[in-house]
């Protein structure tokens, strides 16, 4: 069955501009969770949803911001973004927690 | 506050040995679950092998096991018999149940020689 996927895999962007990324979920998983990653901060959470509705957010400036749709696809948006914020950003998706989370390849964004 | 800490930044071992990557963790909650994670440079995070924290018996995947101890909030993964497809950065997590959240560890850069 076909895993997470993210688009765009790479994506170059200029301060003070805003972007879009996309999960699409394994079929069924409805949790979609967000992670940014960075080589000096690591793996941080950013939002998780639920059928449409985020559950739990991560300690993020309100420049990010999620939605998920009702056939679980999420998106994230950046807004007016910030040299700190290049990083790989990851998603997930999850039948439930103690199953673990099935990651996507990532959107590598770089802000310039 | 949920912490993991992996005190190990990086390993190097020889092909077919056995290695071992040490994970500690801090929470006050009674119902959680660890992960490994395996991140090769193509990105992707693959799960390694899970914990339920209620179970006694250690967890154990092929050439992957924990050696999980809740007394000292101790959950580490021997690999054995690596190959050079193991190398990679591993990460250990934990999640308690019904926070949706994973927290890492900072990772181990794990390398197999030949």
């Amino acid at each position: 069955k076909a895993g997470v996927t993210q688009t765009p895999r790479y994506l170059i962007k200029t301060r003070g501009q805003q972007v879009t990324l996309s999960c699409s979920p394994i079929s069924g998983h409805r949790s979609v969770s967000w992670y940014q990653q960075t080589p000096g901060q690591g793996l941080q959470f950013l939002f998780e949803y639920f059928s449409e509705t985020q559950r739990n957010k991560g300690n993020f400036p309100g420049r990010f911001s999620g939605r998920q749709f009702s056939n679980s696809r999420s998106e994230m948006n950046v807004s007016t973004l910030e040299l700190g914020d290049s990083a790989l950003y990851l998603c997930a998706s999850s039948l439930g927690e103690s199953g673990g989370y099935t990651f996507g390849s990532g959107t590598r964004l770089t802000v310039v | 506050a949920q912490t993991v800490t992996q005190s190990q930044p990086e390993m190097s071992v020889q092909e077919a040995e056995t290695v071992t990557l040490s994970c500690t963790y801090d929470t006050s909650e009674n119902n959680y679950y660890l992960f490994w994670y395996k991140q090769p440079p193509s990105r992707q995070m693959i799960l390694v092998i899970r914990q339920e924290a209620y179970k006694q018996q250690n967890a154990t995947e092929n050439r992957f096991s924990v050696n999980f101890q809740k007394a000292a909030k101790s959950f580490s993964l021997k690999i054995s018999d690596s190959q050079l497809g193991d190398t990679a950065m591993y990460f250990c997590a934990s999640i308690i149940q019904g926070a949706q959240k994973l927290v890492f560890g900072q990772g181990t850069r794990l390398t197999i020689n030949p």
